[in-house]
């Protein structure tokens, strides 16, 4: 049974350039939300899709899109990049509440340089 | 009065001594509350949930939450070196309508043998 599959691992990108980042969820889950962990800090909610429709948006620029697709995996786009999005980003996976906790992915660590 | 709260850290034990991490919430209707343990530069992996006042028990690890004071805690016994870590509290958020998790900042154990 596959878990939460992210990729890539690693990236490292300039400002102002777009970086795209991919998840397919758990077997079974059909809801996605990304996350943004800074150094020393807990994950924040970025935004969730379900349906392939984003249900639930956190406090992130609309430089922050997503998309989900009809085998539920999902992509988080970044456009104009800046130095203050480096970070973990996690891709969790869920029913479609969250009253049985969420599996991550093992997450992408963005450099941006 | 932010949603999930926790002290940062780091809480510094000995091997083999008992560890209490705490948090709180501020949601009263929250109904579930998670706890996942996360190594430097990993992703967050759940370790415990707990629906129920009271306490629940898995192993050397026992969830408490406390409904009427807004508080959950997480007793680690026997702590090992390989407990070291950063351990965060979530639960549902009222904001998404309960499909999203909102996260604490994280507590820091650090385990010395």
């Amino acid at each position: 049974d596959a878990g939460v599959t992210q990729s890539p691992t690693h990236l490292i990108k300039t400002r102002g350039q777009q970086v795209t980042l991919r998840c397919s969820p758990k077997s079974g889950h059909d809801t996605v939300s990304w996350y943004q962990q800074a150094l020393g800090q807990g994950p924040q909610f970025i935004f969730q899709y379900y349906e392939e429709e984003e249900r639930q948006r956190g406090n992130f620029p609309d430089r922050f899109s997503g998309h989900q697709f009809p085998n539920y995996s999902s992509e988080l786009n970044v456009n104009a990049l800046l130095l203050g999005d480096s970070a973990l980003y996690l891709c969790a996976s869920s029913g479609a509440l969250a009253n049985y906790g969420y599996t991550f992915g093992s997450g992408t660590r963005l450099t941006v340089v | 009065q932010k949603e999930v709260e926790q002290n940062s850290g780091p809480l510094s034990v000995p091997e083999g001594a008992i560890a209490s991490l705490n948090c709180t919430y501020s949601d009263r209707g929250s109904q579930s509350f998670f706890w996942y343990r996360q190594y430097s530069g990993k992703s967050p992996e759940l370790i415990m949930f707990i629906y129920s006042n009271g306490d629940k028990e898995d192993g050397r690890f026992t969830a408490q939450l406390n409904k009427a004071s807004q508080y959950v805690s997480l007793l680690i016994r026997d702590s090992q070196p390989s407990d070291s870590a950063t351990y965060l509290c979530a639960a549902p958020s009222l904001n998404s309508g309960y499909s999203t998790l909102t996260f604490g900042k994280g507590t820091m154990l650090l385990v010395s043998p």
